[in-house]
């Protein structure tokens, strides 16, 4: 599985939109790119994820560059309570056997009031 | 409501004394995991199941045993906890392990042994 790269930990004010990026240059044509968040020592929470297209669904929106190189995670309106610690995750879909998901440290996200 | 259900979420236990944290999901998932969780370390899978009867290590399998009698329940087992086993320990479950969007996670069992 591809590894990613993100920023330790970003900020954003409370109503805007949190932008969060992800490098996975080593990437192949069969993984997709996941995205997972975790409240404050809380269960993974599963968020959305895509293979080339961009995705949208009620939580957030996945911008995947043309080359899938990199991604973006967009929340559109950040709220207190999208406070949290952001995967992201790459792998293929039909990996067979286990093939465990790789978590790195993530991004953690600050909103502020 | 579909969840996977840890017990307990905290434990306070010495060098030694055997324990288990149970693990029980709702929703007929065939794919359990245990995963611990360490500062600095991410997480890391330490047991898995596929079906039934049906274990496998993951990465960080020492001082650990799993069993999966019935396909709701994975219980991680601590024969002889020691102190480099604090951790903060999650039970996961999907479908299949190929569907990495399926995935559902308990709400973690925070474990100090001293």
């Amino acid at each position: 599985d591809a590894k990613t790269t993100q920023p330790t930990s970003m900020d954003c004010a409370e109503g805007r939109a949190a932008n969060l990026p992800c490098n996975h240059s080593t990437i192949s044509g069969n993984e997709y790119v996941y995205w997972y968040r975790q409240i404050h020592s809380q269960g993974p929470q599963y968020i959305i994820h895509g293979l080339k297209n961009n995705e949208t669904n009620e939580m957030a929106s996945l911008i995947i560059t043309e080359d899938r190189k990199s991604s973006t995670l967009i929340l559109p309106h950040a709220t207190l309570r999208d406070t949290a610690v952001y995967y992201c995750i790459v792998r293929v879909s039909n990996a067979g056997n286990n093939r465990k998901l790789i978590w790195g440290l993530g991004t953690s996200l600050a909103v502020n009031p | 409501e579909a969840q996977v259900t840890q017990n307990p979420r905290y434990l306070i236990t010495v060098t030694g004394k055997k324990l288990t944290v149970t693990c029980s999901q709702n929703m007929n998932h065939e794919y359990m995991s245990w995963y611990r969780q360490d500062p600095g370390l991410g997480l890391r899978q330490i047991y898995y199941s596929m079906n039934v009867e049906v274990t496998d290590k993951g990465d960080v399998p020492e001082g650990y045993k799993v069993s999966r009698k019935e396909k709701r329940n994975f219980p991680l087992i601590l024969e002889s906890p020691s102190p480099n086993q604090t951790s903060l320990y999650f039970c996961a479950s999907s479908l299949s392990p190929n569907r990495v969007y399926g995935y559902t996670f308990g709400s973690g069992t925070r474990l100090t042994v001293v």
